[in-house]
C-alpha cells in the first residue's frame, strides 16, 4: 500500500536560512509527488509537483524539490526562508487510483 | 475566478443533527474531493467524484454521504452527526485526475457536541 512520511512534525528556521523539509513515499512504482503549503485558516495551495524527468523541480515561491528514486525521497528546500512562508507543508503522492495521499504535514516557524 | 467556494466556514452541530456542507467549483474540473483534516493526521479522503452522477468512497466514508448531479457542485451530507465527525473539511477539484494538482477550497470547521 503507499504510503507518505514525513518525520518532522515542527522546523523552526531563522529568517534567511535555507530550508529542507523531508518526505518519504512507499509505492512500488514511481508515483506523481507533489508538495502543498497551507496558511493558517486556509486551504492547500500547490507548490510544485513531479511526474517525470528532470528530478529537480521548480516551484513557486522560490521552493524547489529533488526526486531521489534511490531513496524514495521528494525533499523539499528552499535557500533562504522568509517570514511569509511559515506555515504547513505537505507532501503527496497519487498512485493512478483518482486520489491523493498526504503526509501528516511539517510546521514552519520562521524566527526573525 | 472564485476557484472552489466552500459554505459554511464554521458550524456547530449537536450530536444527532444532520447538516450539508456545500463545495462549488466554477473551473469545469470534472474531478472534485472531498477530505477532512485532522490535527496531527494529515487530509483523508471521504468521497471523490470524477464527473456528474459519478461518485465513489475515499479511505473514510462512513457517516458520511455526496451526491453529484452537476459538474460545478458536490454537496457532502452528515446524517447523524458524531463527535468523531468534529474536523476540518475540505473540497478540492482537479482538470484531470491528480495530475495537475488539486484547487483547494478554504474549509469548513465542523465542530460537534
Amino acid at each position: 500500500a503507499q504510503s507518505v512520511t514525513q518525520p518532522d512534525i515542527h522546523i523552526t528556521v531563522s529568517e534567511g536560512a535555507s530550508l529542507e523539509l523531508r518526505c518519504n513515499y512507499s509505492y512500488g512504482a514511481t508515483p506523481y509527488l507533489f508538495w502543498y503549503v497551507q496558511s493558517p485558516g486556509q486551504g492547500l495551495q500547490l507548490l510544485l509537483k513531479y511526474f517525470s524527468g528532470d528530478t529537480l523541480v521548480q516551484g513557486i515561491k522560490g521552493f524547489e524539490a529533488e526526486f531521489k528514486r534511490s531513496q524514495s525521497s521528494f525533499n523539499l528546500r528552499k535557500p533562504s526562508v522568509h517570514w511569509s512562508d511559515a506555515a504547513e507543508y505537505f507532501c503527496a503522492v497519487e498512485t493512478g487510483a483518482n486520489n491523493l495521499f498526504f503526509g501528516t504535514g511539517t510546521r514552519l516557524t520562521v524566527i526573525p | 475566478n472564485a476557484g472552489v467556494t466552500q459554505t459554511p466556514k464554521f458550524r456547530i452541530l449537536k450530536i444527532g443533527q444532520s447538516m450539508t456542507l456545500q463545495c462549488a467549483q466554477d473551473m469545469n474540473h470534472n474531478y472534485m474531493y472531498w477530505y477532512r483534516q485532522d490535527p496531527g493526521m494529515g487530509l483523508k479522503l471521504i468521497y471523490y467524484s470524477v464527473g456528474a452522477g459519478i461518485t465513489d468512497k475515499g479511505e473514510v466514508p462512513n457517516g458520511y454521504n455526496v451526491s453529484r448531479s452537476t459538474t460545478e457542485d458536490f454537496p457532502l451530507r452528515l446524517e447523524l452527526a458524531a463527535p468523531s465527525q468534529t474536523s476540518v473539511y475540505f473540497c478540492a477539484s482537479s482538470a484531470d485526475s491528480a495530475n495537475y494538482g488539486y484547487t483547494f477550497g478554504s474549509g469548513t470547521r465542523l465542530t460537534v457536541v
